[in-house]
């Protein structure tokens, strides 16, 4: 199993540009969420997903647009991109419907 | 809503000496109570994690967590570290819906 993968690992974008962040999971799990990782802030949910065709809002979701169209792949759409945006992205997959999360290494994204 | 204190930012810590981080929690019942490990560049693997029962966890890599209901707290321990413990450690909590709020997160360093 390769488990949580997570393409670009680095990405820069010029503001105002949009891209997408592809997350993929091979263990059949139900449950996807995303996260934004910032200095001193711990990780913040932006979306989540609790199976194909069915997401909702997190914590911090505005400027971010996601999908679920199957168990496996799960999205993260910057419609718009700001420097605001500048982070570490992480995918996660929960086993079962447990809290237990596996997570992607990550991408870092960079908006000037 | 739940939400996770680290007090502490920032630890240095000799090798071969003890280690503990604290994490204070908030939420009415009980909670499912995790560690993560992020290594420098990584994503987070999971540490521990506490649902019910013996509030005494056992986790991988030599660390331990108690939970202490009267307190809110869920103290990760080691007993003697090695290099290889330098990481950032998140403490997490997941209250009824499949989600996980983090801690901020504290950043371990070792001596040697």
């Amino acid at each position: 199993n390769a488990g949580v993968t997570q393409t670009p690992k680095f990405q820069v974008l010029k503001t105002g540009q949009s891209m997408t962040l592809q997350c993929a999971q091979d263990m059949n799990h139900e449950y996807m969420s995303w996260y934004r990782q910032d200095p001193g802030m711990g990780l913040r949910l932006i979306h989540y997903s609790v199976g194909a065709g069915i997401t909702d809002q997190g914590e911090v979701p505005n400027g971010y647009n996601v999908s679920r169209s199957t168990t496996e792949d799960f999205p993260l759409r910057l419609l718009s991109a700001a420097p605001s945006q500048t982070s570490v992205y992480f995918c996660a997959s929960t086993r079962g419907y447990t809290y237990e999360q596996y997570f992607g290494p990550g991408t870092r994204l960079t908006v000037t | 809503a739940q939400s996770v204190t680290q007090p502490d930012i920032h630890i240095t810590v000799s090798e071969g000496a003890s280690l503990e981080l604290r994490c204070n929690y908030s939420y009415g019942a009980t909670p499912y109570l995790f560690w993560y490990v992020q290594s420098p560049g990584q994503g987070l693997q999971l540490l521990l994690k506490y649902f019910s029962g013996d509030t005494l966890v056992q986790g991988i890599k030599g660390f331990e967590a108690e939970f202490k209901r009267s307190q809110s707290s869920f103290n990760l321990r080691k007993p003697s570290v090695h290099w290889s413990d330098a990481a950032e450690y998140f403490c997490a909590v997941g209250a009824g819906d499949y989600k996980l709020s983090f801690g901020a997160g504290t950043t371990v360093t070792v001596r040697a």
